[in-house]
């Protein structure tokens, strides 16, 4: 089955970047999501094929995605992004989410 | 803005079917713009995709999970439904309702709404 690999943990400082990869074969070749997941809530879209922002969702959020690898990047981060980030891609015959990364800002 | 609210019974015993419904606000389930999807989370694990149904009733399970599950809608109630029969401990998660944005390229698919998520034990 296709594997979506993401590091488990990401630590920032406030105001910093925080990068989070999500790592399969030939990624490039589909389209990447990414949602947020706070403790205890629901998942939260917040970038759509590679690298959209649903409104709502702020500017510091950005996406890319190509070989094998897709990244999301928080600019400028706030204590208020600290979550679990998830990937999700489709994988030919169902849609896949990745391991996922907790980011801490520290 | 599209709502979705998931019920069920919150413990099942092992060997048994699980069902779990959920309810939709804002659109209907006939509207044609959404794939209504089921994930799940076990307890501090990742997001797994058990499949969806369209309103014509096609559906996409996950491999894992074909000899197992069945997804139905209900239109005249406006809810979409799971059932997951011969129950283990491995079932045991929070189950989440949503919507993926339709597309005729599944790949460009992304789950834009969701469930608050309902808990579900497997145990005796």
């Amino acid at each position: 089955s296709y594997e979506l690999s993401q590091p488990p943990s990401v630590s920032v400082s406030p105001g910093q970047t925080a990068s989070v990869t999500c790592s399969a074969d030939k990624l490039g070749y589909t389209y990447v999501c990414w949602y947020q997941q706070k403790s205890g809530q629901s998942p939260v879209l917040v970038i759509y094929q590679d690298n959209k922002r649903p409104s709502g969702i702020p500017e510091r959020f950005s996406g890319s995605n190509s070989g094998n690898t897709a990244t999301l990047t928080i600019s400028g981060t706030q204590a208020v992004d600290e979550a679990d980030y998830y990937c999700q891609a489709w994988d030919g015959s169902n849609y896949v989410f990745g391991t996922g990364t907790r980011v801490t800002v520290l | 803005q599209v709502q979705l609210q998931e019920s069920g019974p919150g413990l099942v015993k092992p060997s048994e079917t699980l069902s779990l419904t959920c309810t939709v606000s804002g659109d209907s389930v006939s509207s044609g713009a959404y794939y209504w999807s089921w994930v799940r989370q076990p307890p501090g694990k990742e997001l797994e995709h058990l499949g969806y149904i369209y309103h014509s009733g096609s559906t996409n399970y996950n491999p894992s999970l074909y000899s197992r599950i069945t997804m139905s809608v209900d239109t005249s109630k406006n809810q979409f439904s799971l059932r997951l029969k011969s129950v283990t401990s491995a079932d045991t998660a929070v189950y989440f309702c949503a919507g993926i944005i339709a597309s005729a390229d599944l790949k460009r698919g992304y789950f834009r709404y969701w469930g608050q998520g309902t808990p579900l034990t497997v145990s005796s």
